[in-house]
């Protein structure tokens, strides 16, 4: 399976742009990235997904690399409630499940006030 | 809204003991999984199902089993409970994938296992 690699921390000023990076070098020309977050005490939420372009949705933005081998998340203003652990992954496509898929430990963001 | 509920928020079991975890979803998702999470390690998978009667091994499924007779429902089974599955789990549904575009993964607010 294709492995992802983000940095285990990270810390953001309230209100500020967070710029959450993901490498993933061994991407397979048909696998998407995904990227989840998890509040405390809750379980994980989809956040965004993309293939090779840059995509948008209301919570953030995923930029992805030209040679897909890294991709951003950016939360265009966090907020204190923006405080999670992200986690980027891979999912190669299929269209009848049997998918065995994996999380990594992800980044944990802190959102100073 | 999808909503996928696991049946309790903490239980606490003492070695031995055959645990049961529930977990039911209400979106007919195809797809239902099994992690644990532990801190430092992430989410691993344990088991995940991909229609009703069948099922297949995540990362670590040693020590577990599971069961899905029916589609919105999918148990997770720890046969003997033993101190090293102390540990908060979580389950997940989702569709079938469309046009190789995976369907993301709903899940439920795990539950705290404590094996004493």
């Amino acid at each position: 399976d294709a492995k992802t690699t983000q940095p285990n921390s990270m810390e953001s000023n309230e209100e500020e742009p967070v710029h959450l990076p993901c490498n993933h070098s061994t991407i397979s020309g048909t696998d998407y990235i995904h990227w989840y977050r998890q509040l405390p005490s809750q379980g994980p939420e989809y956040v965004i997904h993309g293939l090779t372009s840059n995509v948008n949705n209301r919570m953030a933005s995923l930029a992805i690399a030209e040679d897909r081998k890294s991709s951003t998340l950016i939360l265009h203003r966090a907020t204190l409630r923006d405080a999670a652990v992200y986690y980027c992954i891979l999912r190669a496509p299929t269209n009848f499940g049997n998918e065995k898929l994996t999380f990594g430990t992800g980044t944990r963001l802190t959102i100073i006030p | 809204d999808v909503k996928v509920t696991q049946s309790s928020r903490y239980l606490v079991k003492r070695t031995g003991e055959k645990v049961f975890l529930e977990c039911v979803q209400d979106m007919d998702h195809e797809n239902m999984f099994w992690y644990r999470q532990d801190p430092g390690l992430g989410l691993r998978l344990i088991y995940f199902s991909y229609d009703v009667k069948m099922k297949e091994k995540g990362d670590i499924p040693e020590g577990y089993s599971v069961s899905r007779e029916k589609k919105e429902r999918f148990s997770l089974i720890l046969e003997s409970a033993s101190t090293n599955q102390t540990s908060m789990y979580l389950c997940a549904s989702s569709l079938w994938g469309t046009g190789g575009n995976n369907s993301p993964l709903h899940f439920g607010n795990g539950t705290r296992l404590t094996v004493t």
